[in-house]
């Protein structure tokens, strides 16, 4: 199965409300990275946090790793429509390769 | 800058032909992935380069898949002969530091195959 793979498939909330994704992989890691995809188009990175880090923010996202656990979580607070989308995380390992999982989508409704 | 460019956006063709994917990367990056994404099977790498060569092609699926980097603005995957099973949307993406140099990687727009 893939090294990375996310929980809940699919979400649903208000906007405003907070969106949280969780991450889990098998193997040691350099690094993990959350990707976002909107329908048709590209995945876009948005954060990076590497295996020596704990937490990471970045404008309304915060990332945590803990890697006893091997396991990774996306926060977006304050979710807005146009955070709508699915939102991947990724894997790299020291030889340098990434490994995505299957993603979760996101619905926030107006 | 563009952005990482491939081509075409869309193909159609039928069971058997050969079919050929193009990805010019951002200047100036020095390894460049493809990636395969289905619903059944999520996104997949299928190979990645570093400074034009290859460096793991163990996603590759079969034989019917290659994928060549000849020069640093250019590479290409192709699959011949092609089959209905290989529809999907491939994505390059390229990486601007060197082999183990972790960052992000930036994604083109993807070429949706559909092979009837």
């Amino acid at each position: 199965s893939q090294q990375g793979e996310e929980d809940p498939q699919a979400l649903s909330i208000q906007e405003g409300e907070n969106a949280t994704m969780n991450c889990s992989y098998k193997t040691s890691i350099n690094n993990l990275q959350w990707y976002r995809q909107n329908s048709g188009r590209g995945l876009v990175h948005l954060i990076l946090i590497r295996s020596n880090e704990r937490e990471k923010h970045s404008g309304r996202l915060r990332v945590t790793l803990d890697t006893s656990k091997k396991s990774s979580s996306l926060l977006i607070t304050a979710s807005r429509a146009a955070d709508t989308a699915s939102y991947f995380c990724a894997t790299q390992t020291n030889a340098g390769k990434s490994t995505f999982g299957d993603g979760t989508t996101l619905t926030v409704k107006p | 800058d563009a952005g990482v460019i491939q081509s075409p956006r869309h193909e159609v063709t039928e069971m058997g032909q050969e079919v050929t994917l193009r990805c010019k990367p951002i200047s100036g990056h020095n390894s460049l992935f493809w990636y395969r994404q289905t619903m059944m099977r999520g996104l997949e790498l299928l190979i990645y380069f570093n400074n034009n060569v290859p460096i793991d092609d163990s996603g590759m699926p079969e034989d019917r898949f290659s994928a060549k980097m000849p020069n640093a603005s250019f590479s290409t995957l192709k699959i011949q002969p092609s089959e209905p099973r290989d529809s999907a949307v491939y994505f390059c993406a390229s990486n601007p530091t060197a082999f183990r140099s972790y960052n992000e990687q930036f994604f083109g727009p993807g070429t949706r195959l559909t092979v009837l």
